[in-house]
């Protein structure tokens, strides 16, 4: 298993702003994803961060919105920039240890984010 | 491409009443299931999975098994609690070098007293 933290746990934001949200995890991982869960509905996968490699985005997504660092094999950020209300959801961070021939994920607590 | 279709709630309950949330998947392979739970202000927690067909997980006396046949994996519950409310997400997912892990809508359980 993996013990992940993300901070901040919440913000409020105004519009046109930029927020950089952190991800630790207790033990080294190879694959860290990025997660946005909006008001109601299910996650939706951001991107992929690989450790040494420029991060894989999801149809929808660029890396201009949501620029992600990957510095090392515990820890990546994720940045909402120019924020608008619409971008008012939860972010989740979860990574694959990668243990096993069919490991699932684990989650982040999330990072609630609310723009005005 | 993959997806997952799970009951829309919000499922209201009794305390001690059986619970049942269907969940059907469609995915090209042989996914592995997962049902992942989030309690009210925190992020996901894994709650059960199963890897291949026939498979049963259980985990908190929640139960759900892997029928290729009907391409679903349904989450039971004897006696529901209180403390059992939450968003339950049903999920797929495959092994190899990259596993995207496709969410259903998640279904709202609220248990009441």
């Amino acid at each position: 298993s993996a013990v992940i933290s993300q901070k901040p746990s919440r913000d409020i934001c105004q519009r046109g702003t930029s927020l950089t949200i952190q991800c630790q995890v207790d033990s080294q991982v190879t694959m860290m994803f990025w997660y946005r869960q909006q008001p109601g509905q299910s996650l939706t996968l951001i991107a992929t961060a690989n450790q040494g490699s420029e991060a894989t985005y999801e149809s929808g997504f660029v890396i201009d919105k949501f620029p992600i660092s990957r510095p090392n094999l515990t820890f990546s950020t994720l940045t909402v920039s120019n924020m608008s209300p619409e971008d008012s959801s939860i972010y989740l961070c979860s990574v694959d240890p990668g243990q096993g021939a069919r490991e699932t994920q684990y989650f982040g607590p999330g990072t609630r984010l609310l723009v005005l | 491409g993959n997806s997952v279709t799970q009951m829309e709630g919000p499922v209201t309950l009794s305390e001690e009443a059986f619970l049942t949330i269907n969940c059907t998947y469609t995915a090209t392979g042989y996914p592995s299931l997962f049902w992942y739970v989030q309690y009210p202000g925190e992020g996901l927690q894994l709650l059960l999975k199963a890897t291949k067909a026939d498979d049963k997980g259980s985990n908190k006396g929640f139960e759900a098994t892997y029928r290729k046949e009907t391409t679903s994996f349904h989450l039971e519950k004897g006696s529901v609690q209180v403390s059992d409310s939450a968003v339950y997400f049903c999920a797929l997912g495959f092994s190899g070098g990259y596993q995207k892990v496709t969410f259903g809508i998640g279904t709202k359980l609220q248990v009441i007293p």
